[in-house]
């Protein structure tokens, strides 16, 4: 029973458009969002994060989106570049255990040149 | 520089053997985290441990074993009852629960059956 989905295992964009990465979730009792970029054989990075009380929270070319309603958030990279290319990781935290992070599958993202 | 080095990188197991996977900090985190990835399924937890000499189950314990004796240290060891043992595992580490932390990776170990 998977908490966190990413429905789409890859996407395909050219540089210098906009990247769209979505995640849902199933639990309302997620509290703290995150995303994480990993390259292959490497261990993911931390990329950007959000809170519940935030609906949007922006670091550079990277902003994540929080919709609570619809149990979804996104990350959006503008412009996308070519060194943007591997797999981002959505992940949650509950508010009843902040140590338990439920990650989704993956979506491999491929920015060309 | 602080960070969280695993090792070794590739590990291969024999069938009915244990191997031990090591998992390495310096960044001063409390609490540590064992991951295994499989081919297109998220990252699933293993064991955690949010202080030193304590450690709990996460999802899919079974055929698994950990130990923290020290703060820097969590390794894992994938016992023969882990019938399907190969995969890749992350191992991980953030400050105290409560603070809204990032978690932050090494760089994974990956182990095959023989």
């Amino acid at each position: 029973d998977q908490q966190v989905k990413q429905n789409s295992p890859s996407l395909s964009v050219q540089e210098g458009r906009i990247s769209i990465l979505n995640c849902d979730y199933t639990n309302s009792m997620f509290d703290y969002f995150l995303w994480y970029k990993k390259y292959p054989a490497e261990g993911p990075t931390f990329l950007i994060s959000i809170s519940s009380i935030k609906d949007k929270n922006e670091d550079g070319r990277f902003t994540v989106f929080l919709n609570k309603s619809a149990k979804h958030l996104s990350l959006h990279i503008v412009p996308s570049q070519p060194g943007d290319s591997a797999v981002y990781f959505c992940a949650a935290t509950p508010l009843y255990n902040f140590n338990k992070f439920y990650f989704g599958s993956g979506t491999k993202l491929n920015v060309k040149p | 520089d602080g960070g969280i080095t695993q090792s070794p990188k590739y590990l291969f197991r024999k069938e009915g053997q244990n191997v031990t996977l090591s998992c390495e900090q310096n960044l001063n985190h409390d609490a540590m985290y064992w991951y295994r990835q499989d081919p297109g399924q998220g990252l699933r937890l293993i064991y955690y441990s949010q202080i030193v000499n304590d450690f709990q189950k996460g999802d899919i314990a079974e055929g698994y074993s950990v130990s923290r004796e020290k703060k820097e240290s969590f390794p894992l060891t994938v016992t023969s009852a882990q019938k399907n043992p190969t995969a890749f595992y992350l191992c991980a580490s953030s400050e105290i629960q409560g603070s809204n932390q990032p978690q932050h990776f090494g760089d994974g170990t990956r182990l095959s059956i023989l």
